[in-house]
């Protein structure tokens, strides 16, 4: 059984860089085709899609933001990481971690639970 | 970056009564289109990838049609844990945009 598991700080100040970690159970992150997104919920808002890292370790990131991410994994650790610069009040959001389906398709079909993240001084 | 556009953003339905749900790409994606539902509080849950192919556990009633730039999810007979917001996505080119939401709310 596939799990992802989202962990970082509440609160972080304007400016400050937020790093936060996926953890990810019952598979590993060297398997073929094992890629995994960052994905944000503003409250009340849509979806948006952030950054992926695949099994390859090449790194895709959305356009808008791609100037403050930067996505990484340690395969030893089983956990991915997403760093973001220069955070601000709009960035708060439900940070989730996803993994992508291990075939050609581009759906997301397992969904950590989501971590809360508020930028506020 | 494609846009992806969903109407409408709000469908009024009552329980046992079709609610069909469009999404528009602002360019080609092909057949890769996925749907999802995500109640208050959750995480969203895959119901459809490759425009029609059902997720693993997901009812019958739950249908989805399009290819190209035009897509719809049909919900056939809707029962009460159906009231939810409904997102559809897609990945092209490395990259993956959702649309705005579908809400369907109790009529």
């Amino acid at each position: 059984q596939v799990t992802l598991k989202e962990s970082g700080p509440v609160l972080v100040k304007p400016t400050e860089t937020l790093t936060l970690t996926c953890t990810v159970s019952g598979v590993s992150l060297s398997n073929a085709r094992m890629g995994v997104s960052w994905i944000r919920q503003p409250p009340g808002k849509a979806l948006e899609w952030l950054a992926h890292i695949f099994s390859t370790d090449e790194k895709s990131y959305s356009t808008s933001l791609r100037n403050r991410l930067t996505i990484s994994k340690d395969t030893s650790k089983s956990q991915v990481v997403l760093t973001m610069t220069n955070m601000d009040p709009v960035d708060t959001a439900t940070y989730y971690c996803a993994r992508k389906q291990p075939t050609y398709w581009g759906a997301f079909d397992i969904w950590g639970q989501g971590t809360m993240v508020i930028v506020s001084s | 970056e494609i846009v992806m556009t969903q109407s409408p953003a709000t469908v009024s339905v009552s329980p046992g009564e079709r609610a069909t749900l469009s999404c528009r790409a602002s360019q080609s994606v092909s057949d890769n289109l996925a749907w999802y539902q995500q109640k208050p509080g959750q995480a969203p849950r895959l119901l459809i990838y490759a425009a029609s192919t059902r997720a693993t556990g997901i009812p019958a009633r739950f249908s989805g049609s399009g290819s190209g730039t035009e897509f719809t999810l049909t919900i056939s007979s809707l029962q009460s844990e159906d009231f939810a917001v409904y997102y559809c996505q897609q990945f092209n080119d490395w990259a993956w945009t959702f649309g705005q939401g579908t809400k369907v709310e109790i009529k």
